[in-house]
């Protein structure tokens, strides 16, 4: 695809419920990004894959959140027992590489997740 | 660690007039890149402008242009002749070569007609 791509669009989930979050970014982009961002606020880094390097997880918010990346391709986002201050938009952006002039992020429409 | 500040959480400005955007940050490399994105209602983050720390030239994009401070690590932005497509959030983002982009909080800009 030409861009990054996030499933799924909307999610609503009940308080308890584990739920996964997709993300496809640009074929070849080695660095990823997960964001949160709640209702009219900034963006909240979550976690960070760049090639096979260690993912600095350190925005990660509790150790109901993580994340996997499967070598340069899809992340999945998972969040067990949600809970209701999780009710946000997940952003995801590609990269493709750090430290060089094709810094530029390329965002995903971003997944809106809904506890209720 | 990069911290980034955005003093306005919310500006507004007349169509076609200008407006400025003010962004500071602290980091202790001298090798980082400085972002500009937008974020409409829509909600997808759009790359606005981007500026290279080696450079000296003010970074522009049409309408858009930065005013790069480095020595008093200022990055702001200035929209002329703004337009009703211009409202958005807008988030001030520098990253250290080899890091991650650190974001700011952001400042809302109404565009009134």
């Amino acid at each position: 695809g030409a861009g990054v791509s996030q499933s799924p669009s909307n999610k609503v989930t009940e308080k308890g419920k584990d739920v996964e979050l997709r993300c496809d970014p640009i074929s070849g982009h080695t660095a990823l990004y997960w964001y949160r961002q709640r209702l009219g606020q900034g963006l909240e880094f979550l976690i960070y894959f760049q090639g096979n390097s260690a993912p600095d997880k350190s925005g990660l918010p509790s150790d109901r959140f993580s994340a996997e990346r499967t070598g340069e391709s899809v992340s999945t986002l998972t969040i067990q027992r949600t809970q209701q201050e999780d009710s946000a938009v997940y952003l995801c952006a590609s990269s493709l590489s750090t430290g060089g002039p094709q810094e530029t992020q390329y965002f995903g429409p971003g997944t809106r997740l809904l506890v209720l | 660690a990069q911290t980034v500040t955005q003093s306005q959480p919310e500006m507004s400005v007349q169509e076609a007039e200008t407006v400025t955007l003010s962004c500071t940050y602290d980091t202790s490399e001298s090798d980082y890149y400085l972002f500009w994105y937008k974020q409409p209602p829509s909600r997808q983050m759009i790359l606005v402008i981007r500026q290279e720390a080696y450079k000296q030239q003010n970074a522009t994009e049409n309408r858009f242009s930065v005013n790069f401070q480095k020595a008093a690590k200022s990055f702001s932005l200035k929209i002329s002749d703004s337009q009703l497509g211009d409202a958005a959030m807008y988030f001030c983002a520098p990253q250290n070569r080899d890091d991650k982009i650190i974001f700011g909080k952001g400042t809302r800009l109404h565009i009134l007609p």
